[in-house]
């Protein structure tokens, strides 16, 4: 199974700030998805962004924009004026196309936003 | 659009009963449906593949006998928790993807299961 790595367990930023959260995966395919998701308190999962490896154009979000570096197997999330509602769990996911289609998750950054 | 909904979003059950999961999409059909579980602060790690009409995939060390998923329909997929004991206590989260490419999964709100 592919492995995705988060490396920092907690993040924190200044409100209005930027904050850079990183991700690299395994991976010996050459097509598939990464995903950002955003777990709340509330426990749902909410999609923040997509990046499609094929493309190399790196995808964004209004503030939230992905440097996605196929070669070095890094997709690390750029969220930029931080807002209070940002604070949360970030999953770093990685969709494979040849193995049943199945998300593989990081193992989470937590992010504080500091008013 | 794009919602999923889980039942019940808290149960608490005594060791030796099963506990039945819901997991609806409610306008989309859903093809593919993918149940998690997820342990406090932990990351979702994936238990099982579930494809409307065909028995479940289970990923590797989860007991499928343990843990009984079935797929009736392109809305509904049902996690059932047979004989559960504490250590099967966890938070459960299904999703469903959308659309034959799938390159979007929506995730249900989560079932917190606790076993006395």
């Amino acid at each position: 199974a592919q492995t995705v790595t988060q490396s920092q367990p907690e993040m924190s930023v200044q409100e209005a700030e930027t904050v850079t959260l990183s991700c690299t995966y395994d991976t010996s395919e050459s097509d598939y998805y990464l995903f950002w998701y955003k777990q709340p308190p509330s426990r749902q999962m909410i999609l923040v962004i997509r990046q499609e490896a094929y493309k190399q154009q790196n995808a964004t979000e209004n503030r939230f924009s992905v440097n996605f570096q196929k070669a070095a197997k890094s997709f690390s999330l750029k969220i930029s004026d931080s807002q209070l509602g940002d604070a949360a769990m970030y999953f770093c996911a990685y969709r494979s196309l040849d193995t049943g289609n199945q998300f593989y998750f990081g193992t989470g950054t937590s992010l504080t936003v500091i008013p | 659009g794009a919602v999923v909904s889980q039942h019940p979003s808290r149960v608490i059950c005594k060791s030796g009963t099963s506990v039945k999961i819901e997991c609806r999409s409610l306008d989309f059909q859903a093809t593919t449906m993918f149940w998690y579980r997820q342990f406090p602060k932990q990351s979702l790690m994936l238990m099982a593949t579930s494809n409307e009409g065909s028995k479940a995939t289970y990923e590797q060390g989860v007991e499928k006998d343990k843990f009984l998923i079935n797929h009736a329909s392109l809305t509904l997929s049902t996690l059932t928790v047979t004989s559960a004991h504490p250590e099967d206590s966890s938070f459960y989260i299904c999703s469903a993807a959308r659309g034959s490419r799938m390159d979007e999964q929506f995730f249900g709100p989560g079932t917190r299961l606790t076993v006395l």
